[in-house]
Order: C-alpha cells, then sequence, then structure tokens
C-alpha cells in the first residue's frame, strides 16, 4: 500500500533560517508527490508536485522540494523563512488504481522572530 | 472567481440529529472528495465522486452519506450513526477523476461541532 510519513509533528525555525520539512514514501510503483500547505481554519492550497518529470520542483512562495528515490524521501526545503510561512504543512501521495491521495499526518511549521 | 465554496463555515450540531454539509464548485471539475480533519490525523477520505449519480466509499464512511446530483454540487450528510463526529471537514474538486496528477484543490472547510 501507498503511504507517506512526515517526520516531526512540530517544525520550529527562526525568521530567515533554513525549512526542511521531512517527508519520506513508501511504494512499491514509481509515485506521485505532493505538498500542500493550510493556514489556521482554512482549506489546503497545493505548494508543489512530483509527476516524474523532474526530480527537483518549485512551487510557490519559494518553496522546493526534491524527489530522491534511494532515500524514498520528499522532502520540502525553503532558504529563509519569512513569518508569513507559519501553517500546517501536508505531504501526500496519489494512490494508483484507487483515485485518491493519501495524506501524511502533517507538520506544524512554526517562526520565531 | 472560480473556486470552492462551502457552507456553514461553522456548525453545531446537538447528538442524535443528522446534518448537511455544503460544497459547491464551478470549476467544471469532474471529480469531488469529502475529507475528514482531526488534530494530528492528517486527512481522511469519506466519500469521493468521479461523475454525477456516483459515487464511492472512502476510507471511513461509516456514519455518513452524499448525492451527487448535479456536477457542481456534493454534499455531505452526518448522520446520528456517525459516534464521533466532531471535526474539520474539507471539500476538494479535481479536473479529471483518476487522474494520478491532478491537483485537488480544497474549499475553505465547515467545523462541525456536536453538543
Amino acid at each position: 500500500a501507498q503511504s507517506v510519513t512526515q517526520l516531526g509533528s512540530h517544525v520550529s525555525v527562526s525568521e530567515g533560517a533554513l525549512v526542511l520539512l521531512r517527508c519520506n514514501y513508501s511504494s512499491s510503483v514509481p509515485p506521485y508527490l505532493f505538498w500542500y500547505v493550510q493556514y489556521p481554519n482554512q482549506g489546503l492550497q497545493l505548494l508543489l508536485k512530483y509527476t516524474s518529470a523532474a526530480t527537483l520542483v518549485k512551487g510557490i512562495n519559494g518553496f522546493e522540494a526534491e524527489f530522491k528515490k534511494s532515500e524514498t524521501s520528499f522532502h520540502l526545503t525553503k532558504p529563509s523563512a519569512h513569518m508569513s510561512d507559519a501553517a500546517e504543512y501536508f505531504c501526500a501521495v496519489s494512490v494508483q488504481g484507487a483515485q485518491k491521495l493519501v495524506f501524511g499526518q502533517g507538520t506544524r511549521l512554526t517562526i520565531n522572530p | 472567481d472560480g473556486g470552492i465554496t462551502q457552507s456553514p463555515k461553522y456548525l453545531f450540531r446537538k447528538e442524535g440529529q443528522n446534518v448537511t454539509l455544503s460544497c459547491e464548485q464551478n470549476l467544471n471539475h469532474d471529480a469531488m472528495y469529502w475529507y475528514r480533519q482531526d488534530p494530528g490525523q492528517g486527512l481522511r477520505l469519506i466519500y469521493y465522486s468521479q461523475i454525477v449519480n456516483d459515487f464511492q466509499k472512502g476510507d471511513i464512511a461509516e456514519g455518513y452519506s452524499v448525492s451527487r446530483e448535479k456536477k457542481e454540487s456534493f454534499p455531505l450528510t452526518v448522520t446520528s450513526a456517525q459516534k464521533n463526529p466532531t471535526a474539520f471537514y474539507l471539500c476538494a474538486s479535481s479536473i479529471i477523476a483518476g487522474a494520478l496528477t491532478d491537483t485537488q484543490y480544497f474549499g475553505p472547510g465547515t467545523r462541525l461541532t456536536v453538543l
């Protein structure tokens, strides 16, 4: 079964510091992977997605993620954190044959001034 | 503006009552989804629909029901059989049903509280 695991339910960084949110996937077939962001009491917004075209994927708001097959990872990074990045981030995998996304448990990102 | 609307934003229900959450999209998307979000558990799929008049159970369908009479509408009913309905409910849609790389677009959510 395809699944994702997000390491760390809560990450805290200082403003201007590197943001690294970890996501590992489990899949017996090539996965399609997504990162979504959720601001408090709102729906989810797509940050970026991996569809096998390129291993380094650039998204909105300065975020990017690199697909590493050897490590079964799709970690999300941003070189310099901004206060507006404070939100919850979800990694998800598209499940073949089931027409659905399976989400990780989420990582809450806090930015310290 | 195109998008997904959910209403109401907040909903309070007494135990034993059924309640219906609205989801409407004007994106002309074929597929629509309902998710439940609980703290620390991510999103879990309740039901999804790939086409009008057809829908499938997701991972946690017990105590919920849906209908898809129109392409743009996918209401969710939380029945009294749902033992722990207090949660944040999110509706989503995507262009083509079954496309693995297709982005799902989410509504703003409805927070349901059972009193």
